[in-house]
């Protein structure tokens, strides 16, 4: 089982500044990798599927990168919003696991 | 619009059994693969179970095989997880979803409650 480690777990900012989540796996995943974002009481939102591309209708603020085993989703001017929590995601092979999360606050 | 209308949740007690459904609408069901992610209170997002449009295949976590059996009806566009022998670490929020075309979740269900306790 491919485990994804997710740094750091909580991530203080305020509205306006660069947020950067990390998303490690413990082999690679090629670029087979999403991020999502959940809201409290809300199902996850896809935002960012193999690596790099936007999902429809999200901001051209929030992209991704990285290959292999090392993951970063970076949203850039945070607006109120984008407070939430973030999880990372592979489909390189079966279970496909999901990261255990990075607050945003 | 594509849609995902949850039921079947509820109490259950430990050793009981529960089915999930999902109907969904919007989109051509049976193009589509689709999954279970379970949510334990307070806890991160855990995949379940996923199944081919066909319904030919099948995959599950070694958390819930052999307990849990994912299905589809589409005739019905109606995609379901029996659910037995449940255990008390199995209340969670359970979600289903569809793929896109690259496997990922892309459309989420609102979500349904099971609390497995005596």
């Amino acid at each position: 089982e491919i485990v994804l480690t997710q740094s750091p777990a909580t991530l203080s900012l305020s509205p306006g500044e660069r947020a950067t989540l990390s998303c490690r796996a413990s082999q690679s995943v090629s670029n087979y990798l999403a991020w999502y974002q959940q809201k409290p009481g809300q199902a996850p939102r896809l935002l960012i599927y193999d690596a790099s591309n936007r999902a429809t209708g999200i901001p051209a603020r929030f992209s991704g990168s990285g290959s292999g085993t090392d993951f970063t989703l970076t949203i850039s001017g945070l607006e109120p919003e984008d407070f939430a929590v973030y999880y990372c995601q592979h489909r390189r092979n079966w279970p496909n696991t999901f990261g255990q999360g990075t607050r945003l606050e | 619009e594509v849609q995902l209308l949850q039921s079947g949740g509820g109490l259950v007690q430990p050793g009981g059994s529960l089915r999930l459904s999902c109907t969904a609408s919007g989109f051509t069901f049976i193009n589509y693969g689709m999954s279970w992610v379970r949510q334990d209170p307070g806890k991160g997002l855990q995949w379940v179970s996923s199944i081919s449009g066909s319904g030919a295949t099948t995959y599950y976590a070694d958390s819930v095989k052999g307990r849990f059996t994912i299905s589809r009806d589409n005739s019905k566009n109606t995609l379901y997880l029996e659910m037995n022998s449940l255990r008390a670490e199995d209340t969670a929020v359970f979600y289903c979803a569809r793929h896109t075309s690259e496997s990922f979740f892309v459309y989420w269900g609102q979500g349904t409650l099971v609390t497995v306790s005596s």
